[in-house]
């Protein structure tokens, strides 16, 4: 049962275009919600990550957007840049109470910044 | 400089051929982790480590060993690796003991079993 679904798979955006991608989670115990950036060669690392008490978090260009009642959270870029070309993953985990939860990911989503 | 480091980055066996892919971090980090990464399957948790000597399966542990003898080493064990097994290995660990929170990922290792 996947518990982090991402779209889309594939994602092709002009040079100062704003890029998207989305995900939806299932389990309403997660409470922390990161976005990893992986380059090709590369591990993932952290880009960006929000809780379930604010509606939206910006870090520069990025901006994670969340809605907890939809159980949806997006990622924007915005103007994006060839340099942002790389694989996007969302997750999902459980912060507070018991327990010792990893990383749940969604399949990622391949972004092309097209110059 | 804080890292994860993985050894070795690239390796090729055979099926049935014992091997173990090491994982050390230099943050006294607590929380330590294994994913393997497939296309299209994206990032899926073997085993995890609270702190030392504490262990756990992940999502997809179904042929893997892992210990945890010193807080900073993690390695991954493949006693008898099958083809199935062929996959990019990531090594992570976290500050927060018991919790997921940022992990910082090693730079992988590609295994390629036949």
């Amino acid at each position: 049962q996947q518990q982090v679904k991402q779209s889309p798979q594939s994602l092709i955006v002009q040079k100062g275009g704003i890029s998207i991608i989305n995900c939806a989670y299932e389990n309403t115990a997660f409470d922390y919600f990161p976005w990893y950036q992986q380059f090709p060669g590369k591990g993932p690392a952290l880009l960006i990550a929000i809780r379930p008490d604010v509606s939206e978090k910006k870090e520069g260009r990025f901006t994670i957007s969340f809605n907890k009642s939809a159980k949806q959270f997006s990622l924007h870029i915005m103007d994006s840049q060839p340099g942002d070309s790389a694989t996007y993953f969302c997750a999902a985990s459980r912060l507070s109470g018991g327990g010792a939860d990893g990383l749940t990911f969604g399949k990622g989503t391949h972004l092309i910044i097209q110059p | 400089e804080a890292q994860v480091t993985q050894n070795p980055r690239y390796l090729i066996t055979v099926t049935g051929k014992k091997l173990t892919v090491t994982c050390s971090q230099n943050m006294n980090h607590e929380y330590m982790s294994w994913y393997r990464q497939d296309p299209g399957l994206g990032l899926r948790q073997i085993y995890y480590s609270m702190n030392v000597e504490v262990t756990d399966k992940g999502d997809v542990p179904e042929g893997y060993k892992v210990s945890r003898k010193e807080k900073r080493n993690f390695p991954l064990i493949l006693e008898s690796p099958s083809p199935n097994q062929t996959s990019l290995y990531f090594c992570a660990s976290s500050l927060w003991g018991g919790r997921a929170g940022e992990q910082f990922f090693g730079p992988g290792t590609r295994l390629t079993v036949l």
